[in-house]
Parts: structure tokens; C-alpha cells; sequence
């Protein structure tokens, strides 16, 4: 069993659109919940992370953790066409370890 | 541009060849990190630094892979005797000691990778 399920998508949406893009992890270990955008042919960008359960807003972008369900959500409102990329969400464990595990990715695709 | 950098972008080598990567981290990043992606999937985590101690090693990381950062600033990654296998994108992240917990890991800033193709 993987530690990060992610769905592959594709994901395809009208610009303005609320997006909904969902990971599930399999240890309770885990603490910190990160969501990363790529772009083709780029590397990772960091969007935002969030400690422990509960919701975490930064403009547009909302990270939902729910612990209890082992269950990692990233919404878009008011989506927009430089949206469009893959989204991968990460777990971390903490402590002095390093690894994050990244899900497979979400390709999201808004059309104007 | 004072992101993490990596060199080359773009790596074409024949099978059983030797290749190496750098890596530049963020300027005062203690922390620096390797991972492989490959189309389709995330990226898999292949080793890490705190200053120049490589603290974590993955699985992945056969007999032929050998990472280093001498002096606790930039890294490299060596293949030795490339396969078809070692296709990939290899990214490089760094991060700082800064953070809850003691520990920043969770705040890995990537570079843009390097694309490695065995023909």
C-alpha cells in the first residue's frame, strides 16, 4: 500500500469553477500536509502546508486536513486558466527525518 | 534568482555511461534534498543533508547512485553505469532548519530538475 493515494485526474473545469482535488494517506504518523503545483516540465512549487488537522486559507486556495478520516482536500475558487497544471499533495512525519511522500499528482485543466 | 538551482536541465547519456548533477540550494539552507520523478507519478525521495552529514537514504538508491555535498552548500548526484531504468527527472529541494517541531521539512522549495534520458 502506498502511503499517498491520489486520483490522476484528468480534471477539466469552466474558468470560475470551484475545484475539488482529494488525497487519502495510510499513517497515522503522519503531521504536516503539503500541497505542491507543477507545471510541464517544471519542478515542484510549494502552494501551502498545514500541521495537524483543521483548514488553512491563502487567497483563492484552501487546504482541509482531516486526521481522523486520513483525508487531505485542496479547493480553488474562482478558478482560472493559469490554474491549469498538476497537483500533487504531500505527507511529512516529522521529527529530524527528511522524506516528504508525494501522491501520483492531479492534472487539472481550466478552460476559458 | 536566488531559488535552488540545478545543472544541467537536460542530460542525454548511452547505457553504461557515468553522468552527475549539481545542485544549488537556497543560500542558507542547511537542508537539501534529492527525489526522482518519473511521467505520470510523484516525485520518490532518494537521500538527504543536514549540512554535509547524508542523514536518510532511500531504498532507491542502488550501489550506483552516490550523492555528496562536501562542504554543506551545493550537491551532486552521480549515476554510475546508467540503464534504460534511470530515465527521470531528478529534482533537487533544500529547506531550512528553521520550523515547528524542531525541523523544516515540510517546507521544501524544488528547483527545476534535471532531465535525464539513457538511450
Amino acid at each position: 500500500q502506498k502511503e499517498v493515494e491520489q486520483d490522476p485526474g484528468p480534471l477539466s473545469v469552466p474558468e470560475g469553477a470551484i475545484v475539488s482535488l482529494n488525497c487519502t494517506y495510510s499513517n497515522s504518523a503522519f503531521q504536516y500536509f503539503m500541497w505542491y503545483r507543477q507545471y510541464s516540465r517544471k519542478g515542484p512549487e510549494l502552494l501551502m502546508y498545514t500541521y495537524s488537522s483543521g483548514n488553512k486559507e491563502d487567497g483563492r486556495f484552501t487546504a482541509q486536513v482531516d486526521k481522523s478520516s486520513k483525508y487531505i482536500s485542496l479547493f480553488i475558487r474562482d478558478s482560472q486558466p493559469s490554474d491549469s497544471a498538476t497537483y500533487l499533495c504531500a505527507v511529512y512525519r516529522g521529527s529530524t527525518l527528511g522524506r516528504l511522500y508525494f501522491g501520483r499528482g492531479t492534472q487539472l485543466t481550466v478552460w476559458p | 534568482d536566488t531559488g535552488v538551482s540545478q545543472n544541467p536541465r537536460h542530460k542525454i547519456t548511452k547505457r553504461g555511461q557515468n553522468v552527475t548533477f549539481r545542485c544549488d540550494p537556497i543560500s542558507e539552507h542547511n537542508r537539501l534534498y534529492w527525489y526522482r520523478q518519473t511521467l505520470g507519478q510523484g516525485p520518490e525521495f532518494l537521500t538527504y543533508f543536514q549540512n554535509e552529514a547524508q542523514l536518510e537514504k532511500s531504498r532507491l538508491l542502488s550501489d550506483r547512485f552516490s550523492a555528496e555535498r562536501p562542504k554543506g552548500s551545493f550537491s551532486t548526484l552521480e549515476i554510475q553505469r546508467t540503464e534504460q531504468g534511470d530515465s527521470a527527472m531528478y529534482l533537487c529541494a533544500s529547506s531550512s532548519r528553521t520550523g515547528l517541531a524542531g525541523g523544516s521539512s515540510y517546507e521544501q522549495y524544488f528547483g527545476p530538475g534535471t532531465r535525464l534520458t539513457v538511450t
